[in-house]
């Protein structure tokens, strides 16, 4: 099993740009998962999904924001129009079950910088 | 969901053993309280889950008393690379939960 796979690992981007943050989780792992991590405010929930549809978005910081979950063995974060308080390390984690005997599996991350 | 308390930071030397200590009040009868392990660069990392009393596995020993209000994790024998930033996540997304992180317990083990 390769754990869950994010692309790209670096972003560089200019205020303005679109960013889109790729995810795959692990086969046959029902819920997936996407947090932002920075110094100041630690890891934060933006938003799950269970079985490809979003159940809780209420981490999403604005509109700017949006997530898609096509189908069971991918989604995407994107980012439109960036600024530069977006510069955190995103991860993507996914667990099998939504008992909380099901740990969670994260990705390594995508660091975003936005100049 | 419960809320998590843990020391912000601890600092330890080669070989000694490390326990970190994580409350949880207001944990609900059917949760779990898992640990992960955070190093630089890289997302957190699952090394424990219990439920109750102790569990054991080759990275951890994770020690929860009969209230079930606290938990302990406990490293035997630290080395330099077990240098990281701890988390105690208590409970899931089931009955409306969501797996929130707290601030996490940063240890530093020195040579």
């Amino acid at each position: 099993d390769a754990g869950v796979i994010q692309s790209p690992r670096h972003e560089v981007t200019e205020m303005g740009q679109e960013v889109t943050l790729r995810c795959k989780p692990i086969s046959g792992h029902d819920y997936l998962f996407w947090y932002r991590q920075t110094m100041m405010r630690g890891l934060e929930l933006l938003i799950y999904f269970n079985n490809n549809v979003p159940i809780d978005d209420s981490g999403m910081p604005e509109d700017r924001f949006s997530a898609k979950m096509p189908n069971a063995s991918f989604s995407t974060l994107k980012i439109q129009p960036s600024e530069p308080r977006d510069s955190a390390v995103y991860f993507c984690a996914s667990s099998q079950r939504q008992e909380s005997s099901s740990p969670l599996h994260f990705g390594n991350g995508t660091r975003l910088t936005v100049t | 969901l419960a809320k998590t308390t843990q020391p912000i930071s601890m600092d330890s030397y080669e070989g000694q053993e490390v326990n970190i200590t994580c409350s949880h009040n207001n944990i609900a009868t059917n949760d779990y309280i898992t640990w992960y392990q955070q190093f630089p660069s890289q997302g957190p990392r699952f090394i424990i889950q219990g439920y109750k009393t102790k569990v054991t596995n080759e990275v951890a020993s994770l020690f929860i008393p009969a209230d079930r209000k606290s938990s302990t994790l406990s490293l035997p024998r630290v080395s330099l690379s077990d240098t990281a930033v701890y988390y105690c996540l208590v409970g899931g997304v089931n009955q409306g939960g969501k797996l929130i992180f707290g601030q996490g317990t940063e240890l530093s083990v020195k040579p």
